[in-house]
């Protein structure tokens, strides 16, 4: 089974501000890293898909940037709204595998 | 309206009780697949399926049973349930383009299920 981690586990951060978390996986083979965001009492939606070593991606105030070398990718939100409560979660697929591997994810609250 | 649609969405049952969890999509995926979800462990792939008639276990196979008659349903099968299965159940889609899956899942929206 492949390790996937995210940290932190838990995060709470003030209205306004800016935050970022990480997802850590193995560097060889990789193929594939999704970011889901996952909301108390719905279904994981996809956020992205990254599959280039230096990929970034923006999706309105959440970005994602990709180190495939180092085995990780950053989760940015910036000016943090309440709606951003969430648990962000990442997966990782690796070459000539076609299973999902999942971080436990990292919960974000937002303080009013 | 593209969906995964998931029944039933609450199942309480019985130890040994067999019982059937349905996934069907429409947006003509060939990927479909399987997770629990319990707390602390994340989502953990059950079974996934690559296409009709192929099926391939995931990380946590032991106890589940899935087919792949059709391309749009992926129905999860509990023969003989136990309480460590009690747990919330997604089933998800994607189209599957070669060796890997870069595309995105799609998430039904889930089935919580206690096995008492």
């Amino acid at each position: 089974i492949l390790n996937v981690e995210q940290s932190p586990q838990s995060l709470h951060v003030q209205e306004g501000d800016s935050t970022n978390f990480t997802c850590s996986f193995p560097s060889s083979n990789f193929y594939a890293l999704h970011w889901y965001r996952w909301e108390t009492a719905k279904s994981p939606e996809a956020l992205f898909v990254m599959t280039l070593n230096g990929d970034e991606k923006k999706k309105g105030r959440i970005s994602a940037t990709l180190n495939t070398k180092e085995g990780y990718s950053y989760l940015y939100i910036k000016g943090s709204q309440p709606e951003d409560s969430a648990t962000y979660l990442c997966a990782f697929i690796n070459f000539g595998n076609e299973k999902l591997t999942f971080g436990t994810g990292t919960r974000l609250t937002i303080i009013p | 309206e593209a969906q995964v649609t998931q029944n039933p969405r609450y199942l309480i049952t019985v130890t040994g009780k067999k019982l059937t969890v349905t996934c069907s999509q429409n947006m003509n995926h060939e990927y479909m697949s399987w997770y629990r979800q319990d707390p602390g462990l994340g989502l953990r792939q059950i079974y996934y399926s690559m296409n009709v008639e192929v099926t391939d276990k995931g990380d946590v196979p032991e106890g589940y049973k899935v087919s792949r008659k059709e391309k749009r349903n992926f129905p999860l099968i509990l023969e003989s349930p136990s309480p460590n299965q009690t747990s919330l159940y997604f089933c998800a889609s994607s189209h599957f383009p070669g060796l890997g899956s870069a595309d995105t899942q799609y998430f039904g929206p889930g089935t919580r299920l206690t096995v008492l």
